[in-house]
């Protein structure tokens, strides 16, 4: 099994709120991703966490807070956003089984995030 | 640095017609090289990867894709379409951050497919 959760499909927020996207994998992996993606655009990768630990963080605004409460979830919470961050939000998920190695990753649904 | 082009924006086949698309990179060392499939307001979905060995690689969904490292080229290519097969198709090179060890997936623009029934 390959799957990749993520909650909601679609999400609509004004600029004063406070959203939460939420991504869960089942397969073991230890490596998980947040990325951006606009239309017609390929996905930019915001974060990176391995083991439960934020390992990378692509200058993403603080507006965006990335959590990994265990290994099989990782969220994004949102506060505070501006229109131009609509955008199709992907998570991924890779073994992590050792740094210095390229793996795969897999992707899930996406969320798909309209700021008004 | 790192980067990957692909030459066409949008592609028109007709189906049952082949398809091939084309898929560049850049890069230094031996690439790791990943053909992903997004169909309209989905997620990305593996179609395959090359990491070694032989250089013509099978698929998912009838798809193959032929690693030249002369050409630093990676197409992906498909005998026959089928109208489903209409999406955009995203090559994707994976390099070790030397600062981080991590790896990072460094994605072309896509090249999106329409099938003519």
């Amino acid at each position: 099994d390959t799957e990749v959760t993520q909650t909601p499909k679609h999400l609509v927020m004004g600029m004063t709120n406070k959203k939460s996207l939420k991504c869960e994998q089942h397969m073991g992996h230890r490596a998980m991703y947040w990325y951006k993606q606009k239309a017609k655009k390929p996905p930019e990768l915001m974060f990176v966490y391995s083991y439960e630990k934020l390992s990378i963080n692509e200058s993403v605004p603080s507006r965006f807070s990335p959590e990994c409460p265990n290994s099989s979830l990782l969220n994004l919470h949102l506060h505070a956003l501006q229109p131009e961050d609509s955008a199709l939000y992907l998570c991924a998920s890779s073994q992590g089984a050792d740094r210095g190695h390229i793996e795969t990753q897999y992707f899930g649904p996406g969320t798909r995030l309209l700021v008004l | 640095a790192q980067s990957v082009t692909q030459p066409d924006i949008h592609i028109t086949v007709s189906e049952g017609a082949s398809l091939e698309l084309r898929c560049n990179y850049s890069y230094g060392a031996t690439p790791y090289l990943f053909w992903y499939v997004q169909s309209p307001g989905q997620g990305l979905q593996l179609l395959l990867k090359y990491f070694s060995g032989d250089t013509l690689v099978q698929g998912i969904k009838g798809f193959e894709a032929e690693f030249k490292r002369s050409q630093s080229s990676f197409n992906l290519r498909k005998p026959s379409v089928h109208w489903s097969d209409a999406a955009e198709y995203f090559c994707a090179v994976a390099a070790i951050n030397m600062k981080t060890s991590y790896d990072k997936v460094i994605f072309g623009p896509g090249t999106s497919l329409s099938v003519i029934p």
